[in-house]
């Protein structure tokens, strides 16, 4: 079945080094994958979208790369601060037969940020 | 311009009773997604209107249900509730379907 699996587990990282989450997906044929941050009883906002003919995307400290042959999305965090601890999510759209399905989402990426 | 806003942000039912729950898009905005998130299945799709039609559906039993108002304001439903229906529901906003989601504060609904 198709799927996008990210690292479940907590990322520890230090402040001030570069922070690097996965997002990896299974036999889908996405126009463009999204990443978005999700704070404790928030709801989740939009960082960065990336399409398919795109290697990569940059906003401030933030860079997200695409893989469409590895089938695989990377997410950075350069010179990461507390602040940015949260949960991170990759999303994204299916096409089938039948035209757009619903906006998948990851299960999301913990990241801590130790001062 | 005002976010999407939910209501209500806290709920508590108890099973086999049914539930509405409203969400107001960012204005100018004409897609609604809802969206289910429980921690052991993250966040799940559940449907999306467009101009007051159902576009796409996710794997829900039939119990869930949603409408979209010419105002593009939505309101979901869930009938017969179940314990595993405790969740936090999210609603979220875009200009034009399956584009930038813009997501609501919640609400979590609590079934006993």
């Amino acid at each position: 079945s198709q799927k996008i699996e990210q690292n479940s587990e907590a990322l520890n990282i230090q402040e001030g080094k570069t922070a690097t989450l996965t997002c990896n997906y299974t036999n889908y044929s996405p126009a463009y994958l999204q990443w978005y941050r999700q704070d404790p009883g928030r709801g989740p906002v939009f960082l960065l979208l990336i399409r398919e003919n795109e290697k990569e995307k940059r906003k401030e400290r933030l860079k997200v790369t695409f893989d469409t042959t590895l089938k695989q999305s990377l997410f950075h965090i350069t010179a990461s601060q507390p602040a940015d601890s949260a949960t991170y999510l990759c999303a994204l759209v299916l096409y089938s037969g039948g035209g757009a399905d619903g906006l998948t989402f990851g299960k999301g990426t913990h990241l801590i940020i130790q001062p | 311009k005002a976010g999407v806003t939910q209501t209500p942000r806290y709920l508590i039912k108890t099973r086999g009773q049914q539930v509405t729950l409203s969400c107001s898009p960012i204005s100018g905005h004409r897609s609604v997604s809802w969206y289910q998130q429980t921690p052991g299945q993250g966040l799940q799709f559940l449907f999306e209107y467009f101009s007051e039609t159902q576009r796409n559906k996710g794997n829900f039993p039939g119990r869930f249900s949603g409408r979209q108002f010419s105002n593009s304001r939505s309101e979901m439903n869930v009938s017969t509730l179940e314990l595993g229906d405790s969740a936090l529901y999210l609603c979220a906003s875009s200009l034009w379907s399956q584009e930038t989601q813009y997501f609501g504060p919640g609400t979590r609904l609590l079934v006993l």
